[in-house]
C-alpha cells in the first residue's frame, strides 16, 4: 500500500530563509508525485509534480523539488521565503494507473516571520 | 472563469438530515473526485468517477452516495447526517487519472449540530 509522510506538521522561517519541507512516500510502483498549496478557506493548487523524466521539478512560486528514488523522498525547497507563502502545504502520491487516486500526507503549516 | 466550483460553500445542518453538495467543472475533464478533509486538515479520497461511471469507491459509509448526471457534474448526497460528518468536502477534476493535474474546487464546509 502507498502512504506519505511529512516530517514536520509545523515548519517556520524567517522572511527571506530558506524554506524545506520534507516528504517522504512508499510505494510498491513508481510512483507519481505532488505537491499541493492550502491557502486558509480555499481549495488546493498544484505546485509541482513529477511523472517521468528529470528528477528536479520546477513548480510555481519559485518551488522546486527533487525525486530521489533511493531516498524515497520527494521534498520540496524555495531559496527565499516570502511572506505570502504562509499555508498548508501537503505532498501526495498515486500510483502510474488510470484511477488518478491520491494519497496525501498528514499536511505541513508553513509560517513565515517578517 | 471558475473551473471547479461547488455549492453550497457553508452548509450547516441538524443530526438525521439528509443534504446535498453539488459540483460542477467547465474545464472538459473526463473525471472527478470528491475528497474529505477532516477537522486536522487530513485530506482523503471518497469516490471517484471517468466519463460518469464510478471507478473509485473507498470504505465510505453507504450514506454517502455520489451521482454523476454528466461529466461536468459530481453531486454528492448525504443521508442521516451525523456529527463525525462534520468536516470540508472538496470537489476536484483531471482530464484522466494517473499523473493528469487534479484542479480543486473551494470546498464545502459542512457543520452537523
Amino acid at each position: 500500500a502507498q502512504s506519505v509522510t511529512q516530517l514536520g506538521s509545523h515548519v517556520s522561517v524567517s522572511e527571506g530563509a530558506l524554506v524545506l519541507l520534507r516528504c517522504n512516500y512508499s510505494s510498491s510502483v513508481p510512483p507519481y508525485l505532488f505537491w499541493y498549496v492550502q491557502y486558509p478557506n480555499q481549495g488546493l493548487q498544484l505546485l509541482l509534480k513529477y511523472t517521468t523524466g528529470a528528477t528536479l521539478v520546477k513548480g510555481i512560486n519559485g518551488f522546486e523539488a527533487e525525486f530521489k528514488k533511493s531516498e524515497t523522498s520527494f521534498h520540496l525547497t524555495k531559496p527565499s521565503a516570502h511572506m505570502s507563502d504562509a499555508a498548508e502545504y501537503f505532498c501526495a502520491v498515486s500510483k502510474a494507473s488510470n484511477t488518478g487516486k491520491l494519497i496525501f500526507g498528514q499536511g505541513t503549516t508553513l509560517q513565515v516571520k517578517p | 472563469d471558475t473551473a471547479v466550483s461547488q455549492t453550497p460553500k457553508y452548509l450547516v445542518t441538524q443530526m438525521g438530515n439528509d443534504k446535498s453538495i453539488k459540483c460542477e467543472q467547465n474545464l472538459g475533464h473526463d473525471t472527478m473526485y470528491w475528497y474529505k478533509q477532516d477537522s486536522k486538515k487530513f485530506l482523503k479520497i471518497m469516490f471517484s468517477y471517468n466519463n460518469k461511471e464510478l471507478i473509485i469507491n473507498e470504505t465510505v459509509p453507504n450514506r454517502f452516495s455520489p451521482k454523476s448526471p454528466d461529466k461536468a457534474h459530481l453531486n454528492l448526497h448525504i443521508n442521516s447526517l451525523e456529527l463525525g460528518d462534520s468536516a470540508v468536502y472538496f470537489c476536484a477534476s483531471s482530464q484522466d487519472g494517473g499523473g493528469y493535474t487534479q484542479y480543486f474546487g473551494p470546498g464545502t464546509r459542512l457543520t452537523v449540530l
